[in-house]
């Protein structure tokens, strides 16, 4: 299957700071991008829709002044986490449709441990 | 979006064939139904994907009944590799859609020696 990558697999930040994280497609080009966050023992919550060449998506409930998302490139997506704080420890992942296969099938990058001290 | 249902876990041995059943009543005409497992501290891996009738490929078969409101995804002689959490997913893949995805519970699949 489409290989998508994650920069950087962890990342520990003081409060107060903030932290991009990358999602890039390697061999294939993504006109949408998707971020998720996951707690511990949780399921994967949508975070927001990303699309190339336009704003983003952002579900009900997400702050897109907090988190904020650039895609600027057929194979690139960045997540930034502006002012992060404790609560905004967490696991993010990323994904990107496969427009190449039948069902657009979407491909999950291996994910960014954030810890926020 | 559909909403899907699993159950929350299962036991199984190593060797033995699982099958996990998610029901979707409110699927959609043009709907695909997707399966992912997830380890722990890594993203989701597609495992396989489908419409109707039966779907086959080298980890996994997916069975999806005429009236498409469930799906079961069926993992020959598991081993203990096999332990993770297993997600049904529900959605419209088409090009005119953004293919969102929204996760359920999952399935923790815990497999003994």
């Amino acid at each position: 299957g489409a290989v998508v990558s994650q920069h950087p697999s962890r990342v520990i930040c003081k409060s107060g700071t903030s932290v991009k994280i990358e999602c890039r497609s390697l061999d294939f080009q993504a006109t949408t991008m998707f971020w998720y966050r996951q707690f511990p023992k949780q399921s994967l919550m949508l975070m927001a829709t990303s699309n190339e060449g336009s704003k983003a998506t952002y579900e009900q409930g997400v702050e897109k002044d907090k988190f904020l998302i650039n895609h600027a490139s057929l194979t690139l997506s960045t997540l930034t986490v502006t002012s992060a704080h404790p609560e905004d420890s967490s696991f993010y992942i990323c994904s990107a449709r496969d427009l190449r296969t039948v069902a657009y099938e979407q491909y999950f990058g291996p994910g960014t441990r954030l810890t926020v001290t | 979006l559909a909403k899907t249902t699993q159950p929350i876990s299962m036991d199984s041995y190593e060797g033995q064939e699982v099958n996990i059943t998610c029901s979707h009543n409110n699927i959609a005409t043009n709907d695909y139904i997707t399966w992912y497992q997830q380890f722990p501290s890594q993203g989701p891996r597609f495992i396989i994907q489908g419409y109707k009738t039966k779907v086959t490929n080298e980890v996994a078969s997916l069975f999806i009944p005429a009236d498409r409101k469930s799906s079961t995804l069926s993992l020959p002689r598991v081993s203990l590799s096999d332990t993770a959490v297993y997600y049904c997913l529900v959605g419209d893949m088409g090009s005119g859609n953004t293919g969102k995805l929204i996760f359920g519970q999952g399935t923790t699949l815990q497999v003994k020696p």
